[in-house]
């Protein structure tokens, strides 16, 4: 089935650092969404991109769909220590929504 | 908008017994209703795709008779272990997708479900 690999599995940062993370697949999706999973919770949308090489802001976060459709970034600047959590990327085809592996970040105050 | 209610929040059953999980989309109307299991620390893997007033659609490895799906209304999905077993302990999630639009994945906030 598809896959998309989210790279970095987790990241350890201090408050007020810039982050990102990234996700790559071998298959095209028509859109890309990022979402946050607070532990013992579902995951929230942050963002979602439905056309090649759109840049979206949300705040603090900035995400961005590859040109091929099979890639895209999130950014996250000034992190503070709410941004704490698991980050997934997934991808939709054909209806179904394929995560990410997910990234964990922490945030040290 | 677009909220999912998902019940319970957390479980406890027995080895042997069935559980029976909610999925209700409160402010819109979901043909199209998700299934995912979570292990800790790992992302959501797709079991099946429930489709209102047809048979679900399991995703591979997904044993169907133990995991029963029923979609009987536009609002409300229901997920029932089977037979449960400790190995199907895990974070159980719904998601209902909003006719019409690309991004109308909105999640419910899951069960944790604990066999013992």
């Amino acid at each position: 089935g598809q896959q998309l690999n989210q790279s970095p599995q987790s990241m350890f940062i201090q408050e007020g650092e810039d982050v990102s993370m990234n996700c790559t697949s071998s298959s095209i999706f028509n859109t890309w969404l990022w979402y946050k999973q607070d532990p013992g919770e579902g995951p929230v949308l942050l963002i979602a991109l439905y056309k090649a090489g759109e840049l979206t802001s949300n705040g603090r976060l900035t995400a961005q769909f590859g040109i091929t459709r099979k890639d895209s970034f999130l950014n996250i600047s000034a992190s503070i220590p709410s941004d704490v959590g698991i980050y997934f990327c997934a991808g939709t085809s054909y209806g179904k929504l394929t995560f990410g592996q997910g990234t964990i970040l922490t945030v040290h105050p | 908008g677009a909220v999912v209610s998902q019940h319970p929040s957390w479980v406890i059953c027995k080895s042997g017994t069935s559980v029976k999980i909610e999925c209700r989309s409160l402010d819109f109307q979901a043909t199209t209703m998700f299934w995912y299991r979570q292990f800790p620390k790992q992302s959501l893997m797709l079991m099946a795709t429930s489709n209102e007033g047809s048979k679900a659609t399991y995703e591979q490895g997904v044993e169907k008779d133990k995991f029963l799906i029923n979609h009987a209304s536009l609002t409300l999905s229901t997920l029932t272990v089977t037979s449960a077993h400790p190995e199907d302990s895990s974070f159980y999630i719904c998601s209902a997708r909003r006719t019409g639009l690309n991004y109308g994945y909105t999640f419910g906030s899951g069960t944790r479900l604990t066999v013992v």
